[in-house]
């Protein structure tokens, strides 16, 4: 079964810092990828997302990922981190097999704290 | 920009009763989704919407439940009987292609706790 890993639960930067979160995922064939953010007490914002084509993706608020077949990985990666970053953040994988509405799976979710 | 819009932000009732989530999707979507998070655990998925039926559901998503688009705008899910285990963020989600290569966007979920 298709399955996503975030192995970090909770990571703590310094504002200034550079960051990369990571996100496994198990899928034979190239899979559609996906970095959401949550903020406290907010819905699930897209930051960016991997269909094909090139392999390192930007997004909003200065973040990129950068997908990997070989390693199973897609990580997401900011050069300097902000205050407002502090949030959680979630990989997600399309669910694909035959009759897929395109569903979701998730990771668990890593935790950004970020020290002034 | 569009948004997916969620009412109420937070419902609290009582074990037993009924309770509809509501969602507006974006307009000139045709693919509809609800997810929920338990406390402490991962987003998952509950079920899918198009063309006025159930697309695909997992198996969460039981008897006493029920999602349905009473009109051109909205998005609702039912919940026959909560117990106490319905307590989660709901989130409803749409795109405007399935399949998976159009993002879905999400509202700010319901917060539904169940006394």
């Amino acid at each position: 079964a298709q399955s996503v890993t975030q192995p970090d639960i909770h990571i703590t930067v310094s504002e200034g810092a550079s960051l990369e979160l990571r996100c496994n995922y198990s899928y034979g064939a190239t899979p559609y990828l996906f970095w959401y953010v949550q903020s406290p007490g907010q819905g699930l914002q897209l930051l960016l997302k991997y269909f094909s084509g090139d392999t390192l993706v930007q997004g909003i608020k200065g973040f990129e990922a950068e997908f990997k077949r070989s390693q199973s990985s897609f990580n997401l990666r900011k050069p300097s981190v902000h205050w407002s970053d502090a949030a959680e953040y979630f990989c997600a994988v399309v669910r694909n097999y035959g009759g897929s509405q395109g569903n979701l799976i998730f990771g668990k979710g890593t935790k950004l704290s970020v020290k002034p | 920009e569009p948004e997916v819009t969620q009412t109420p932000s937070h419902q609290v009732t009582q074990m037993g009763q009924e309770v509809i989530l509501r969602c507006v999707p974006i307009s000139n979507h045709l693919y509809f989704y609800w997810y929920r998070q338990i406390l402490g655990q991962k987003v998952e998925f509950l079920v899918s919407f198009y063309n006025n039926e159930i697309s695909e559901k997992s198996e969460i998503f039981d008897d006493q439940f029920s999602v349905e688009r009473p009109d051109g705008s909205n998005f609702t899910l039912k919940i026959r009987s909560t117990k106490l285990e319905d307590s989660a963020m709901y989130f409803c989600a749409s795109s405007d292609r399935g399949l998976g290569n159009q993002p879905q966007h999400f509202g700010d979920g319901t917060r539904l706790s169940i006394l």
